[in-house]
């Protein structure tokens, strides 16, 4: 069965701090990973990965993906209480472009 | 910027209502979707549509019906509302080629009572 997996769930960290977020994931037929930001509204748009060892970055965000061993992580540094928010990942499916396969997201919690 | 507008943030509704949660995006993509999303459940699609008149069931659709009559606009319709329908609902839409992300609305919080 298709599943993908994040971890922690949750986690609190000071303003300031580095964090990690992981997404390992088991899916025939990858396509893409991909990482959404969800605060109280619509998650909004990361980062799309598609190839093993290619850092994407955004300002203090980052992210990369391992296709051997099936996992991606997203690096905050820097923290700051904006960051506070659920962050989903999501597997999309080379055959079908309407299958994602999402997992039940990491919620950070940033103190000041 | 693609928006993708959900009629109601939070709607409450009866057991046995007929229910409609209404999505338009203006972005003119081929695929739209709904979504539930439950605490540790993550999200899990309901119906997809890939063109007007079009639809598949997703992982979960009992319970649930669609309707695209018109490219930006997707109903999702609970054709009579139970209290395990107590959700949060998230329409999304995408363009329909490969590796398009997905652009979600804001989500409809749902209670049955």
């Amino acid at each position: 069965e298709d599943k993908v997996v994040q971890s922690p769930l949750s986690l609190v960290v000071h303003e300031g701090d580095t964090v990690t977020l992981n997404c390992s994931y088991e899916v025939t037929n990858f396509r893409s990973l991909l990482w959404y930001k969800q605060e109280k509204k619509a998650p909004t748009f990361l980062f799309m990965l598609t190839s093993s060892g290619i850092e994407k970055k955004s300002g203090r965000l980052s992210s990369i993906l391992d296709k051997k061993e099936l996992f991606s992580i997203l690096n905050i540094t820097a923290t700051q209480t904006g960051d506070s928010a659920v962050y989903l990942c999501a597997v999309g499916n080379e055959y079908n472009f309407n299958k994602f396969y999402f997992g039940s997201g990491t919620k950070l919690n940033v103190k000041p | 910027d693609v928006k993708v507008t959900q009629s109601s943030r939070y709607l409450v509704k009866r057991t046995g209502e007929k229910v409609f949660l209404e999505c338009v995006q203006d972005m003119d993509h081929e695929n739209m979707f709904w979504y539930r999303q439950d605490p540790g459940l993550g999200l899990r699609l309901i119906y997809f549509s890939y063109d007007v008149k079009m639809k598949e069931k997703g992982d979960i659709p009992e319970g649930y019906s669609v309707s695209r009559e018109k490219k930006e606009r997707f109903s999702l319709i609970l054709e009579s509302a139970s209290t395990n329908q107590t959700s949060m609902y998230l329409c999304a839409s995408n363009l329909d080629r490969h590796n398009q992300p997905q652009h979600f609305g804001d989500g409809t919080r749902l209670s049955i009572l």
